[in-house]
């Protein structure tokens, strides 16, 4: 099945860390983001791209980069970690070839900055 | 930027009927979603709305009225399977979607 993975699943960190999170997708959609999701706060967007090196800001970006080297490959960093950015974060794709242009999303990434 | 107001939390019966509602105040509209999520599992999608009215998908149901800025899901035949919370996320004009914080339905025997 066309699918929407993420890696790692879960991660432990230090405050002051790089971290690179990874999502893929076999689903041949030329949009992809990053969410990131708190309690009682929802799903905030962070960056998204709409084609392979297109990078645009989202709501939250500050603290974060990403990386649209292929189209099948969208890459969140945080440069230096801090508490603060201890979330549950999902990546999601879409295409505008879908009736409704929904998002599926990948099963997420659990980061704990310590 | 997008306002979006859903309730924190709803409770109902097996075999009941729930209505959860979405409000919403947005500087671009262009479709509302609603998506369940099961807890510590990606939210998958469930209903879009674009037009004002009823969109019924067997058990689940949703309703826009773009006048009024509101939205509902309607999910009939309660199954404990329902219990999960669901996310009401509005897109606008650059294709980006603001998501409500989420309704957590808890369905009791």
């Amino acid at each position: 099945d066309a699918d929407v993975t993420q890696t790692p699943r879960n991660r432990i960190t230090k405050t002051g860390k790089r971290i690179m999170l990874e999502c893929s997708q076999t689903k041949g959609h030329d949009r992809m983001y990053w969410y990131r999701q708190d309690p009682g706060l929802g799903l905030r967007l962070i960056y998204y791209s709409f084609d392979v090196k297109d990078i645009n800001k989202g709501e939250i970006s500050d603290g974060y980069s990403v990386s649209r080297q292929a189209q099948a490959k969208f890459s969140l960093s945080l440069e230096s970690a801090i508490p603060n950015q201890t979330a549950l974060y999902f990546c999601a794709t879409s295409d505008l070839r879908l009736e409704y242009n929904e998002q599926f999303f990948g099963p997420g990434t659990r980061l704990t900055v310590l | 930027g997008q306002n979006i107001d859903q309730p924190t939390e709803m409770t109902a019966t097996e075999g009941a009927i729930v209505q959860i509602n979405c409000t919403y105040q947005t500087s671009g509209f262009n479709g509302l979603f609603w998506y369940q999520q099961h807890a510590g599992e990606a939210p998958t999608f469930l209903s879009y709305n674009v037009l004002d009215g009823l969109e019924e998908k067997g058990r689940f149901s949703s309703f826009l009225s773009r006048s009024k800025g509101y939205s509902y899901l309607l999910l009939k035949e309660l199954q404990m399977k329902d219990s999960a919370s669901y996310l009401c996320a509005v897109r606008d004009g650059d294709y980006k979607l603001s998501f409500g914080a989420g309704t957590t339905v808890t369905v009791r025997a």
